[in-house]
């Protein structure tokens, strides 16, 4: 079945990079693009950026532009998301998610806790 | 970018009631149009896509409506499950947008 694992929860200070990963499996990886999201705490979800597995052909959001990059390792199945200068308004749950268009399967979501 | 706007925020209905929720695009987005379940502690679920198609193993009773500009997804009966947050997202054009949401919650 497909999978989306995430890396464990983060702590970090303000001004720090954070970088999370997410290994997919049950499906074949370069078939699909795969859509980063964040969660804040008591708020929807946010479109972070998507990145193409088949060409890195790449989008973002136009607040995260400049500060996040998305990258993937197809000789493991896995997508990166390095997010720098980290403010306390960065904390949030941070999903990976695959994505045709709709997004169909989201990882398990990783807590990114930015605090001095 | 395309500003999703949902309404209402909160919707307090009682089991096996019919809930109609909204979600407006600030410009078209065809049938590019996807609606999402969310439980407290859990990622979202895809409910629907293409504006009116259910996904894989989605109850009869989710149904979506609408294009261009105007959705709607439609619970028939609500189900003690279906006391959720949903949102919208459309994915015609770059930057993707989500809206802010719909509580269902237990009247």
């Amino acid at each position: 079945q497909v999978q989306l694992v995430q890396s464990g929860p983060e702590l970090k200070k303000p001004g720090a990079s954070v970088k999370v990963s997410c290994k997919a499996s049950g499906y074949p990886f370069n078939n699909y693009g795969l859509t980063w999201l964040r969660q804040a705490p008591g708020q929807g979800p946010e479109w972070m950026g998507w990145i193409s597995t088949f060409n890195d052909n790449r989008n973002f959001a136009q607040n995260l532009q400049g500060r996040v990059t998305l990258t993937t390792d197809p000789s493991t199945n896995t997508a990166y998301m390095e997010l720098r200068n980290l403010q306390s308004d960065d904390t949030a749950v941070y999903y990976c998610a695959r994505d045709w268009g709709p997004i169909d399967h989201w990882g398990q979501g990783t807590l990114v806790t930015v605090s001095s | 970018e395309i500003v999703m706007t949902q309404s209402p925020a909160t919707l307090s209905l009682s089991p096996g009631e019919r809930a109609t929720l909204t979600c407006r695009a600030s410009q078209t987005v065809s049938s590019s149009l996807a609606w999402y379940q969310q439980r407290p502690g859990q990622a979202p679920r895809l409910l629907i896509y293409g504006a009116d198609i259910r996904a894989t193993g989605v109850p009869a009773r989710f149904t979506g409506s609408g294009s261009g500009t105007e959705f709607t997804l439609t619970i028939s009966s609500l189900q003690s499950e279906d006391f959720a947050v949903y949102y919208c997202h459309q994915y015609y054009d770059w930057p993707r947008t989500l809206g802010r949401g719909t509580k269902v919650d237990i009247k």
